[in-house]
């Protein structure tokens, strides 16, 4: 079946460091990526986006590249700020059916 | 902006009581999700539903049941609720057009006691 595994956390950086944190998937076909974000006492939020592959989804100053020859979705941002500190989920949905979620790194950014 | 909305941020129930946790979104999506998170364990999706009266098992459907007699709600009831039931659950709808998205509410963190 799908699903998409995730680099444990938490993920520890100072600020203006270089983030990646990894994200592979299995699915047939070609299924939508995504990386949502979850600040402390919220829901999640979509941060990024991918529909297929070699596309590359971007938002606040975070990347993500869909890689269909490694089947995967990592997380990129230069310069991370404290603010950034969250937990990032990686999911997939394949014909609008059923969202699949990684288990979550937490990010946490210091001064 | 589309908007889901859980009724309760905070919720503390007895074990053996009946649960209801609902949700409401206001941008007419067909998909309907309840998922549950617990450290490490990541989101789990419990029940989805894809259309009024239609409902699928997810990943972890025991203990809990799901109703969805109205396109814009989708209630989660824990039939008898146990202390294992305690943790955040989390609604989210599903635009299906052309490029997928979830939205997802606030979350309702429950505690069984």
């Amino acid at each position: 079946g799908n699903s998409v595994t995730q680099m444990e956390g938490p993920v520890t950086l100072s600020e203006e460091a270089f983030l990646t944190i990894n994200c592979t998937y299995t699915a047939t076909g070609y299924p939508s990526l995504f990386w949502y974000v979850q600040y402390p006492g919220e829901g999640l939020q979509l941060l990024l986006k991918a529909t297929k592959a070699d596309d590359k989804g971007s938002n606040k100053g975070f990347e993500a590249t869909y890689r269909k020859e490694t089947t995967s979705f990592h997380l990129e941002k230069g310069s991370v700020q404290v603010s950034d500190s969250a937990v990032y989920f990686c999911a997939l949905i394949k014909n609008t059916d059923k969202l699949i979620f990684g288990t979550g790194t937490r990010l946490q950014v210091f001064p | 902006d589309v908007k889901v909305t859980q009724s309760s941020r905070y919720l503390v129930k007895r074990t053996g009581e009946k649960v209801f946790l609902e949700c409401v979104q206001d941008m007419d999506h067909e998909n309907m999700f309840w998922y549950r998170q617990d450290p490490g364990l990541g989101l789990r999706l419990i029940y989805f539903s894809y259309d009024v009266k239609m409902k699928e098992k997810g990943d972890i459907p025991e203990g809990y049941s799901v109703s969805r007699e109205k396109k814009e709600r989708f209630s989660l009831i824990l039939e008898s609720a146990s202390t294992n039931q305690t943790s955040m659950y989390l609604c989210a709808s599903l635009d299906r057009g052309r490029v997928a998205e979830a939205f997802f509410g606030q979350g309702t963190r429950l505690t069984v006691v």
